[in-house]
């Protein structure tokens, strides 16, 4: 899987719209970008994926760099239900073997009233 | 409404009691997998299930087993629960594009 690197926190104002970058300069044709986030001590929670096209999906829009060295996560309007963790993970979508889920450190991103 | 569920929540035992934790899901996914998640250790992959019968282990799996008889069910089943093994427990399948869904998590305390 290529590396990821996310800043470790950022704020937003609730209503305002919540950017979050991901860098993956390593990046594979093949690779994927997902996206999940962790609310503290629930079930990690899928939130979107993407190749090399946005998309947009009901939680929220993934905006990938043409080159595709870099994402944003994008939450049109933060609630403050959307405090916390985000991890960005690339890899493959393919293959039959075992597919476990470790997740970097991510950014916790805290919805301000 | 498509989703992976756990059963119990929250559960606390004491050493060498048997237990299991049942995860069913309604995705028709054939892959599942149980994860662990201890402060600062991360997620860790305790066993996954490529389908139906078919079984193996993750990187923890001492003192745990699983079975799958079903593909909708996973059960996490620990036969002589030890103090070390208190944490919190996930279950997870993986959709068409590998995507995973999580259950809610069972919180273990084994005294």
């Amino acid at each position: 899987d290529a590396k990821t690197t996310q800043p470790p926190s950022m704020d937003c104002a609730e209503g305002r719209a919540a950017n979050l970058p991901c860098n993956h300069s390593t990046i594979s044709g093949n690779e994927y970008v997902y996206w999940y986030r962790q609310i503290h001590s629930q079930g990690p929670q899928y939130i979107i994926h993407g190749l090399k096209n946005n998309e947009t999906n009901e939680m929220a829009s993934l905006i990938i760099t043409e080159d595709r060295k870099s994402s944003t996560l994008i939450l049109p309007h933060a609630t403050l239900r959307d405090t916390a963790v985000y991890y960005c993970i690339v890899r493959v979508a393919s293959g039959g073997s075992n597919y476990k889920l470790t997740f970097g450190k991510g950014t916790l991103l805290t919805v301000n009233p | 409404e498509a989703q992976v569920t756990q059963n119990p929540r929250y559960l606390i035992t004491v050493t060498g009691k048997k237990l299991t934790v049942t995860c069913s899901q309604n995705m028709n996914h054939e892959y599942m997998s149980w994860y662990r998640q201890d402060p600062g250790l991360g997620l860790r992959q305790i066993y996954y299930s490529m389908n139906v019968e078919v079984t193996d282990k993750g990187d923890v799996p001492e003192g745990y087993k699983v079975s799958r008889k079903e593909k909708r069910n996973f059960p996490l089943i620990l036969e002589s629960p030890s103090p070390n093994q208190t944490s919190l427990y996930f279950c997870a399948s993986r959709g068409t594009y590998y995507e995973q869904y999580f259950g809610p998590g069972t919180r273990l305390t084994v005294t």
